[in-house]
């Protein structure tokens, strides 16, 4: 479905815990982002990475982590640092051509 | 970086009227300029986009006009509906550059 998958759709975490998120693409994209979206709001740039074993930190990097192992993975963890992690989290993987975006279907997060 | 900002960030028409949308961009080495669309609890899927080597694109109800010299971008919705309700981002990225940089979302209600 877009080629490029999140999972869970749904996830529940107890304060305190450290819970990862799964982004896959199957484009042959080199570019990955990871968003945030709060009810309401716009998408909040959480780490990016441009090519395998290198990412950057986005606007609201505190409390997450990401790490590229592989051109078509892309997880996030969501660490218990994160103090307001309750959220609709969106990725993305981008072309060479930089051009075009493709998102997952995201994963909505709660704490509880 | 590019700086994206977008306006406004919530637009309330009636059904059958127009609306627009206007972004704005810092980086003149900018030129792609994509229209995202995002229904409640969906992922954002592209619209309509413009390169800098074309002022206006249309596609049926739907137009992108794009002012280089002043670095401003606007989405056109002609005839609007009901279905046309959502969140809608519009973006600026560098033909095989890096970073794709999206504006901050403007919520679009029709009303019946």
């Amino acid at each position: 479905d877009g080629g490029i998958t999140q999972s869970p759709k749904y996830l529940f975490r107890k304060e305190g815990q450290n819970v990862t998120l799964s982004c896959e693409q199957n484009l042959n994209h080199d570019a990955m982002y990871w968003y945030r979206q709060d009810p309401g709001q716009g998408l909040r740039l959480i780490y990016y990475s441009q090519i395998v074993n290198d990412f950057q930190k986005g606007d609201i990097a505190e409390g997450y982590s990401v790490s590229r192992e592989k051109k078509e993975s892309f997880p996030l963890t969501v660490t218990s640092a994160q103090k307001n992690p309750t959220a609709f989290y969106l990725c993305a993987s981008i072309g060479r051509a930089n051009t075009e975006a493709f998102f997952g279907q995201g994963t909505r997060l709660t704490v509880v | 970086g590019e700086n994206v900002e977008q306006h406004p960030s919530t637009l309330s028409v009636q059904e059958g009227d127009s609306a627009v949308i206007k972004c704005t961009y810092s980086d003149s080495a900018s030129n792609y300029f994509p229209w995202y669309k995002q229904e409640l609890g969906k992922r954002p899927q592209l619209i309509i986009d413009i390169r800098s080597n074309v002022g206006e694109k249309k596609d049926q109800r739907i137009a992108v006009t794009l002012n280089k010299t002043a670095k401003h971008f606007s989405l056109h919705i002609t005839e609007t509906q009901p279905e046309d309700s959502a969140v809608y981002f519009c973006a600026a990225s560098i033909v095989y550059g890096q970073n794709f940089v999206f504006g901050p979302g403007t919520r679009l209600s029709v009303l019946p």
